[in-house]
């Protein structure tokens, strides 16, 4: 079955720091992978997704992620986070075959951006 | 703004009650999407519809159903409503033209928070 491990509950970062948010999946096959973010009071926003092809999959708002077969990982990162940045971020992994179209969402990381 | 409407913003209900909860997806999107947040189970797939007919079941509640009408919205409905129920409900759509379609985009509206006392 699909799962989806952010290590991460909470990371604190200050404005114009890098980062990296870890995203572990478990599947046995090629996966389909995301990143959403929400906002307060908001729905969740695609960042970026990766189906194949290039393992950089570069997103919104100045996001890439990196998806890493050995690894089982698909990591998000910015290289230098603005104060707009702080929401909770999360990492998806689509379902196949007979789960086609759902996704296992994981737990989320809460983003916080010192000034 | 995802394009992806729901009603109400927020409901509160007590235990035993039911409730119904509106989607209205984006314009030509043919599949929506139940999704429930809560503390406990983080966010969970509850159910698919694709034009009318349902595609498929996650961890839906035999307490909780959904709908797909004709003009492509959905309604989830939720009966003898339990304090564990409190949980944020999202809707999703997407495209998807063709049926079994993998890449599209997932649109989330806002969410229906929903508070049992």
């Amino acid at each position: 079955a699909q799962s989806v491990t952010q290590p991460d509950i909470h990371i604190t970062v200050s404005e114009g720091a890098s980062l990296e948010l870890r995203c572990n999946y478990s599947y046995g096959a090629t996966p389909y992978l995301f990143w959403y973010v929400q906002s307060p009071g908001q729905g969740l926003q695609l960042l970026l997704k990766y189906f194949s092809g290039d393992t950089l999959v570069q997103g919104i708002k100045g996001f890439e992620a990196e998806f890493k077969r050995s690894q089982s990982s698909f990591n998000l990162r910015k290289p230098s986070v603005h104060w707009s940045d702080a929401a909770e971020y999360f990492c998806a992994v689509g379902g196949r075959g007979s789960t086609l179209g759902r996704l296992y969402f994981g737990r989320g990381t809460q983003l916080t951006v010192w000034p | 703004d995802s394009g992806v409407t729901q009603t109400p913003k927020h409901l509160i209900t007590a235990t035993g009650q039911r409730v119904t909860l509106r989607c209205s997806p984006r314009s030509g999107d043919l599949s929506v999407y139940w999704y429930q947040q809560s503390l406990d189970q983080g966010l969970q797939f509850l159910i698919q519809y694709y034009n009318g007919e349902e595609r498929a079941k996650g961890n839906i509640l035999e307490r909780f159903s959904a709908q797909q009408f004709p003009d492509l919205h959905s309604e989830l409905n939720l009966s003898s409503l339990e304090l564990g129920d409190s949980a944020l409900y999202f809707c999703a759509s997407s495209v998807d033209l063709l049926a079994g379609s993998f890449t599209d985009t997932q649109y989330f509206g806002p969410g229906t928070r929903l508070t049992v006392l």
